[in-house]
């Protein structure tokens, strides 16, 4: 079974328009992490947020917010206002276990693109 | 500047002969990762490192090896590289784990490796 699901390959989306990208995780381990990253055309790859399982709210970092429905093992990333620039690959990521038994698993990705 | 510096940046080379992708942080990371990135597979972890001389087998193993001799540095090497090799190579750096908070470490990435083996 796929540990980071990420369904949406591409999604085309208007400028200024709120964008959701979807993610969902599959794990038993009471403590586990997620995070999201962006890679824009250049490789790099960005951090741009991060939700604990034990956190009470959704996490939320300027213009990204993170909605997580624990129950429903989903933490789909938000978009407030997008813009050109949010062109990018976007990949969700998951990391569990402790002390010589991390694992960290990544989706496989969103093409996102803004349409001025 | 914190960073994780990975070199080359791009590298042609042909099967059969052995390479060595370099990555080093100046952060003091204990966990340290090499990952490679394919089209409509996502980044698959390689190899993982907790600490010196502690190294691990990620998902995608077969073909690589590496080591984890001094903590700043975890090289990856190809001893016979195949074309079934061509990728996009990362390697990532963070803390471990902390237990009592349960908080997370985000990942560090180099800038990346783009490697062809013809």
């Amino acid at each position: 079974a796929q540990k980071i699901t990420q369904t949406q390959p591409g999604m085309f989306v208007q400028e200024k328009e709120a964008v959701t990208l979807d993610c969902t995780y599959d794990t038993s381990d009471p403590s586990y992490g997620l995070f999201w990253y962006k890679q824009p055309s250049s490789g790099e790859m960005i951090f741009l947020i991060y939700q604990g399982s034990y956190d009470q709210q959704n996490a939320t970092e300027g213009r990204y917010s993170l909605n997580f429905q624990k129950a429903r093992k989903s933490a789909n990333l938000v978009i407030s206002a997008s813009q050109l620039g949010d062109s990018a690959m976007y990949f969700c990521a998951m990391r569990e276990g402790y002390f010589g038994n991390e694992k960290l698993t990544f989706g496989t990705g969103t093409r996102l693109t803004i349409i001025p | 500047e914190a960073q994780v510096t990975q070199n080359p940046r791009y590298l042609i080379t042909v099967t059969g002969k052995k390479l060595t992708v370099t990555c080093s942080q100046n952060m003091n990371h204990e966990y340290m990762s090499w990952y490679r990135q394919d089209p409509g597979l996502g980044l698959r972890q390689i190899y993982y490192s907790m600490n010196v001389e502690v190294t691990d087998k990620g998902d995608v193993p077969e073909g690589y090896k590496v080591s984890r001799k001094e903590k700043r540095n975890f090289p990856l090497i190809l001893e016979s590289p195949s074309p079934n090799q061509t990728s996009l190579y990362f390697c990532a750096s963070s803390l471990l784990r902390n237990r009592k908070t349960g908080k997370n470490e985000k990942l560090f990435f180099g800038s990346g490796t783009q490697l062809s083996v013809l």
